[in-house]
């Protein structure tokens, strides 16, 4: 059955930088887009970008152009989310979720990042 | 910016039928972006329930069903049940790899 394992909270101070993963089984993880989705407390949820795990090719939402990097390791079928600079804005749920016939078919279980100083 | 337009909040009656829209700031919602919707609970993740417009996703009740009304994105439930108490978020695909969520719609049945 297709799992997507991320790991655990995190809390990090304004200006730094988190790294989130998610690790894929049951499936080919090369075979589906994966994206990164997050939900601030009390908030809908915001798309932030997708990658291609065979190629590492990316689409980021405008509003991270320049402060997240999606990348994987295919040796461990894991993606990974980085988002730099990070302020009080940024505190939320991080989500990865398998894109399949154009939408998101399995999603992880969220990992909570906290930005507080 | 393209921005995805859903009500805020709905209420329906158990039993009843609702139509929950997804729309766009600018233009009409066709089969091209690609409508999907998902059903997200207090401290859940969210379900995939409709993708492609109006495909049901494996498992989901035949009361929920997905078309375009006019220029816009629908979700209906038909026979809503108090367990279909939850938010729901339509996601369109705007070409380039690009995909936008909407504001979501919180769903009361009383």
């Amino acid at each position: 059955q297709v799992q997507l394992v991320q790991s655990g909270a995190e809390v990090k101070k304004p200006g730094a930088s988190v790294k989130v993963s998610c690790k894929a089984s049951g499936y080919t993880f090369t075979g589906n887009f994966m994206h990164w989705v997050r939900q601030a407390p009390g908030q809908g949820l915001e798309w932030m970008g997708r990658i291609n795990p065979n190629s590492g090719g990316t689409n980021y939402a405008q509003k991270f152009q320049g402060r997240v990097t999606m990348t994987r390791d295919t040796s461990i079928s894991t993606a990974y989310m980085e988002l730099r600079r990070l302020t009080s804005d940024d505190t939320a749920v991080y989500y990865c979720a398998k894109e399949d016939t154009a939408s998101v078919d399995y999603w992880g279980q969220g990992t909570l990042v906290t930005v507080s100083s | 910016q393209t921005v995805v337009t859903q009500e805020p909040s709905f209420s329906v009656s158990p039993g009843g039928t609702v139509t929950l829209t997804c729309g766009l700031s600018s233009g009409s919602v066709s089969t091209s972006y690609y409508p999907s919707w998902y059903q997200q609970t207090p401290g859940q993740a969210p379900r995939t329930l409709i993708y492609s417009t109006n495909t049901r996703s494996p498992g989901v009740p035949d009361r929920f069903s997905g078309s375009i009304l006019g220029n816009k994105a629908a979700l209906i439930i038909t026979g809503a049940q108090a367990d279909d108490e939850s938010d729901y978020y339509c996601v369109l695909y705007l070409g380039s790899g690009i995909w936008v969520f909407g504001g979501g719609t919180k769903l009361t049945v009383l």
